[in-house]
């Protein structure tokens, strides 16, 4: 069975950290792994990856992907409160449907 | 905006009722996932359909709950003689592909509460 693990469950901080989010998967044929963040809504989309060690970034966020030791991290710069969240990684492999997710980690930034 | 939409965003149901959760996909996208997730749980998969067939329900469970996507129209999870263990939060996402090559993007959910 599949099986996606967050690390830590929950972190808070204080504004202006760095905070690096963590991720293993066991995925069979996998694919790619995905990066959310949840708020009191939908789920929403940050991150894609499918080859090994080419960094995405996006503004404050950046994930990288190491395929050899099956493991994602996202990296948060310079926190801001509107960053608190749950932020969910998820594994896709070929030939599922399905995405399967870890529980999440909640972040907390304290001004 | 044609972000994935669903309704309604809130649902109260008596134990016994039947519930009914709609959800239309992204512009152009036509692979619709849906997940349930439970408090305190991650978001766990249920049933993946495609226009007018389900490819993958291996999640859903086999009583009370099932899952169409018709021609026209929205894709609608429904599930009969609620209970309480059903009261959770139900997430539709949707991709322009179900191979893993392309980001599934949610929509706000539907927050199930069965009294």
């Amino acid at each position: 069975e599949d099986k996606v693990v967050q690390s830590p469950l929950s972190l808070v901080v204080h504004e202006g950290d760095t905070v690096t989010l963590n991720c293993s998967y066991e995925v069979t044929n996998f694919r790619s792994l995905l990066w959310y963040k949840q708020e009191k809504k939908a789920p929403t989309f940050l991150f894609m990856l499918t080859s090994s060690g080419i960094e995405k970034k996006s503004g404050r966020l950046s994930s990288i992907l190491d395929k050899k030791e099956l493991f994602s991290i996202l990296n948060i710069t310079a926190t801001q409160t509107g960053d608190s969240a749950i932020y969910l990684c998820a594994g896709w492999g070929a030939g599922s449907y399905q995405l399967t997710f870890g529980k999440g980690t909640k972040l907390s930034v304290i001004p | 905006n044609a972000g994935v939409m669903q309704n309604p965003r809130h649902l109260v149901r008596r134990r016994g009722q039947e519930a009914r959760l709609r959800c239309s996909p992204m512009k152009g996208h036509s692979h619709v996932y849906w997940y349930r997730q439970l408090p305190e749980e991650g978001l766990k998969f249920m049933v993946y359909l495609q226009k007018e067939n389900i490819i993958d329900e291996s999640g859903m469970p086999k009583e009370r709950f099932s899952a169409e996507f018709p021609k026209e129209g929205p894709s609608i999870l429904r599930i009969q003689q609620v209970v309480r263990g059903d009261s959770a939060a139900y997430f539709c996402a949707s991709s322009l592909s179900g191979q893993g090559l392309y980001e599934q993007y949610f929509g706000p959910g539907t927050r199930l509460t069965v009294t």
